[in-house]
């Protein structure tokens, strides 16, 4: 099976610029989590979705955006861009179906630089 | 609030030196303990899941282990391609997240 694939790699943003970013899952997997991934705090979650709802959400602005397709793919979105919002955005992708043990399977990141 | 210690932070070891990372968590009901690798620029690599105390699973040189307050991971005659750093989960249940450590740096030199 594919593995989970994020779009684009790398961006390069400016301050108060607004971003989409893309995941696509493993095939068959109904579940995606966003993470974000900084030297300082580590690895921090953004929000779950399910069968194109947001199951749960993090401690993180409203900013902070996303959604899911009928066909799982997801996207995340963050507006007004602030530089400390600098980081490895990863995708993780599961079936959905065994609550919290469910295994989350990540993909390669994508790499937002803001300046 | 659920939380996840690993230590060492940074751990440079000769090729063939055996030695073991820790990770020491604080939650209440634990659902599972989730083992993953992470090369630099990469995303994390899925390793182990552990659900009860005793539990060992092993592959290749890594063999990750589960008390009732911490897991360890043994590394068994690393090899350079062992560099990484190695980071642990656990199940934030309320909000089906994972809440990762800090992760151990471990270089392994030639």
């Amino acid at each position: 099976k594919a593995g989970v694939t994020q779009t684009p790699r790398y961006l390069i943003k400016t301050r108060g610029q607004q971003v989409t970013l893309s995941c696509s899952p493993i095939s068959g997997h109904r579940s995606v989590s966003w993470y974000q991934q900084t030297p300082g705090q580590g690895l921090q979650f953004l929000f779950e979705y399910f069968s194109e709802t947001q199951r749960n959400k993090g401690n993180f602005p409203g900013r902070f955006s996303g959604r899911q397709f009928s066909n799982s793919r997801s996207e995340m979105n963050v507006s007004t861009l602030e530089l400390g919002d600098s980081a490895l955005y990863l995708c993780a992708s599961s079936s959905g179906q065994a609550g919290a043990t469910d295994t989350q399977y990540f993909g390669p990141g994508t790499r937002l630089t803001v300046l | 609030e659920d939380q996840v210690t690993q230590s060492p932070e940074a751990l440079r070891l000769q090729e063939g030196e055996s030695s073991s990372l820790n990770c020491s968590y604080t939650v209440s009901g634990l659902r599972g303990l989730f083992w993953y690798r992470q090369d630099p620029g990469k995303g994390p690599e899925f390793l182990f899941t552990l659900y009860s105390a005793g539990e060992e699973k092993e592959k290749e040189r890594l063999k990750a282990t589960l008390t009732k307050k911490e897991s360890f991971l043994h590394i068994t005659a690393p090899k350079p391609e062992d560099s990484a750093t190695y980071l642990c989960a656990i199940p934030d249940g309320g909000r089906r997240a994972l809440t990762f450590g800090s992760g151990t740096r471990l270089q392994v030199q030639p």
